[in-house]
This record gives structure tokens, C-alpha cells and sequence, in this order.
């Protein structure tokens, strides 16, 4: 198993500003993603965090908006940039030691933009 | 575009009774498929996968079967408890052999009626 800290768990923002979230894994891992779930929806990828390199995001989301940290294999920061209120929402960290293998998945972050 | 559906938003069933989940795909040959729980303000938690080459598979009270033809998979529950109450989602790898990206379906929220 893989135990997952993530913080803040939960914010209030103003609009644009930024939030920088962090995602603690207790042992290395080989992957990292974030999701986003907004509210009374199921779960969207937003990126895959890459060790040592940029994160690969999927269709709709980009660097600018999101920028991703990955400095190790323990440890990513996804920052929610210029947000407005239509970034409310769960942010989750998720974590896999191999492909083709179950996620594990922090507590997330609520995060509400007025 | 991959698709994922779970057909039915809400189910509400008596306890004691065996629920049954859907989970359909499109456009898309999963090599697995997986099944999460996800309670209210937590992340989702893994409970079963299964493999493309896999009819059926149990763990206690839940089992799961894939059928590649139909591009189906049900879960089920036997034996229903109102501890079973919970929204649950499908999961597939859409990243092929060299990544990983698993994506969700809306998922279904279960209630269980003592």
C-alpha cells in the first residue's frame, strides 16, 4: 500500500490568485497523477507527474494554468494558477507503483474560488 | 475518444439483496479494468481488478466480470449491508503498455436500505 498526504485538505481563494497543493507519498512510487472531481462528478485526469521532467497533461489542460513539480519520486505540487470560480473543486493526488496496477489515492483537496 | 458509462447514477436496494453495477466502454480494448469506492469527502479506494483474459473474479461478497465482447463489466455485491452505501467507479488504462492513465467512469451512487 502506499499512504498519501496531501495539503492544504481543504482552501477558500479569491479569484486570481494561486494555490499550490502538495502530494507526500510515505515511499517512492513510480506514478503520479491529478485528478480533479467537480462537484457531484466522477474523476478527470488533469496530468501525469513526470520525475525530473515536465508533466503531461491530457486534452483541456495546460502547463500555464497547472503547473506540476515533481522533484522526486515521493513528493509532486500541482499549483492551481489565476483561479476563478469555476477551479472550484476536489483536487486528488494518486499514486501507482507500476502500470497495470491499482491507484492509490490521498484525501484531496476542496478548494473554493469566490 | 475513450468513453466510460456506468448506467445507472443512483441504485437504491434493500439490504440483504445482491447489487448489481454496470460499466460500459467504447473505442477502446482495456488490457484491465478496475473497481473503487469512494465515500463522501474521501478519495477513491481500490477493490478489485480484473484482467482482459479474466472472466470472473471475487473478494469476499464482491465480484466482478469482464466481457471484452460486450465491452462490459458487472460488479456485484451479495449480501448487502447499509455499510455498502458508497459511490462506486469504473476504471480503465486507456496509456497502453509504456504509460499508464486510468480514467473513471461517472460512477454510481449505491444505498443500501436496512
Amino acid at each position: 500500500s502506499a499512504v498519501i498526504s496531501q495539503k492544504p485538505s481543504r482552501d477558500i481563494c479569491q479569484r486570481g490568485t494561486s494555490l499550490t497543493i502538495q502530494c507526500q507519498v510515505d515511499s517512492q512510487v513510480t506514478m503520479m497523477f491529478w485528478y480533479r472531481q467537480q462537484p457531484g462528478q466522477s474523476l478527470t485526469l488533469i496530468a501525469t507527474a513526470n520525475q525530473g521532467s515536465e508533466a503531461t497533461y491530457e486534452s483541456g489542460f495546460v502547463i500555464d494554468k497547472f503547473p506540476i513539480s515533481r522533484p522526486n519520486l515521493t513528493f509532486s505540487t500541482l499549483t492551481v494558477s489565476n483561479m476563478s470560480p469555476e477551479d472550484s473543486s476536489i483536487y486528488l493526488c494518486s499514486v501507482g507503483r507500476s502500470t497495470n496496477e491499482k491507484l492509490f489515492f490521498g484525501s484531496g483537496t476542496q478548494l473554493s474560488v469566490l | 475518444s475513450q468513453k466510460i458509462e456506468q448506467n445507472s447514477e443512483a441504485l437504491n436496494i434493500q439490504e440483504g439483496k445482491t447489487a448489481t453495477l454496470t460499466c460500459n466502454y467504447t473505442n477502446y480494448s482495456p488490457a484491465y479494468l478496475q473497481w473503487y469506492r469512494q465515500d463522501p469527502g474521501r478519495g477513491p479506494v481500490f477493490l478489485l481488478l480484473i484482467r482482459e483474459n479474466e472472466k470472473e473474479k471475487r473478494k469476499e461478497r464482491l465480484k466482478v466480470t469482464f466481457d471484452t465482447t460486450l465491452k462490459q463489466s458487472l460488479f456485484h455485491i451479495t449480501a448487502s449491508q447499509p455499510a455498502d452505501s458508497a459511490t462506486y467507479l469504473c476504471a480503465l488504462d486507456y496509456g497502453g503498455s509504456s504509460a499508464s492513465k486510468i480514467i473513471f467512469g461517472s460512477g454510481t451512487r449505491l444505498s443500501i436500505r436496512p
